[in-house]
């Protein structure tokens, strides 16, 4: 399976929001209310930061939000944070217990 | 506090093998389906392969599918990943991750720091 579509970058300046597209298809993203978002800094672990397509874990702010429509999930963070600068990735279930993740994207905050 | 800790990492010749091994600790391993994901160097986050909390169901991606094997140990509290016939391409920070249903669903929740895993002559 091909990895899930994200753009490379995105770009914001503190307080704006942004909004980073993850297409798939109807195999994955489609057909899944498995889609989840990941944060990555800097030689850190990933951190789930959606999940279900709109869902927040304990402790992640909602400025985080996702949402889905069609193949293609979102995620958008509203109030740029300057700590909101890393790598984001998306995931969905893919169907047979698999997953599979986007490309990731690098937001900058300016 | 909630932790995995990844182990058996290193330097394999191309068609080597090696295991990976990751402990739990800080809550209950069991009723949760457990996950590898690796990332290249500089590249982004590939799933690897899951196992459910029985360890009945293990999936794995088409590019390790055949060479690698996870298991899991419930009375341990640990995961591990045998791999083999291993390739340059294998090269990568090799992740434990623990799913937030019984089965694998991509929700991951809990990340270990890595295990790093170079195949090269």
């Amino acid at each position: 399976q091909s990895a899930l579509t994200q753009p490379p970058s995105a770009s914001g300046s503190p307080g704006q929001s942004v909004t980073i597209s993850c297409t798939g298809t109807s195999g994955d993203v489609g057909n899944s209310n498995f889609v989840s978002w990941y944060q990555q800094h800097p030689g850190k672990a990933p951190k789930l930061m959606i999940f279900e397509v709109t869902e927040r874990p304990p402790g992640v702010p909602d400025r985080f939000s996702g949402s889905k429509s069609g193949n293609t999930a979102s995620l958008t963070v509203s109030g740029l944070q300057t700590e909101d600068e890393a790598h984001y990735y998306c995931s969905s279930y893919a169907g047979s217990t698999s997953v599979i993740f986007g490309g990731g994207t690098k937001l900058t905050v300016l | 506090e909630v932790q995995l800790l990844e182990s058996g990492g290193g330097l394999v010749q191309p068609g080597g093998s090696l295991r990976l091994s990751c402990a739990a600790s800080g809550f209950t391993f069991r009723p949760f389906a457990m996950n590898w994901v690796r990332q290249a160097p500089g590249k982004g986050l590939e799933w690897v392969s899951g196992i459910s909390v029985s360890g009945a169901s293990t999936n794995y991606a088409d590019s390790v599918r055949g060479r690698f094997t996870i298991s899991r140990d419930n009375s341990k509290n640990t995961l591990s990943l045998q791999m083999s016939s291993l390739r340059a391409e294998d090269t990568a920070l090799y992740y434990c991750a623990r799913d937030s249903y019984s089965n694998t669903r991509g929700s991951f929740a809990i990340w270990g720091q890595g295990t790093m895993v170079t195949v090269s002559s």
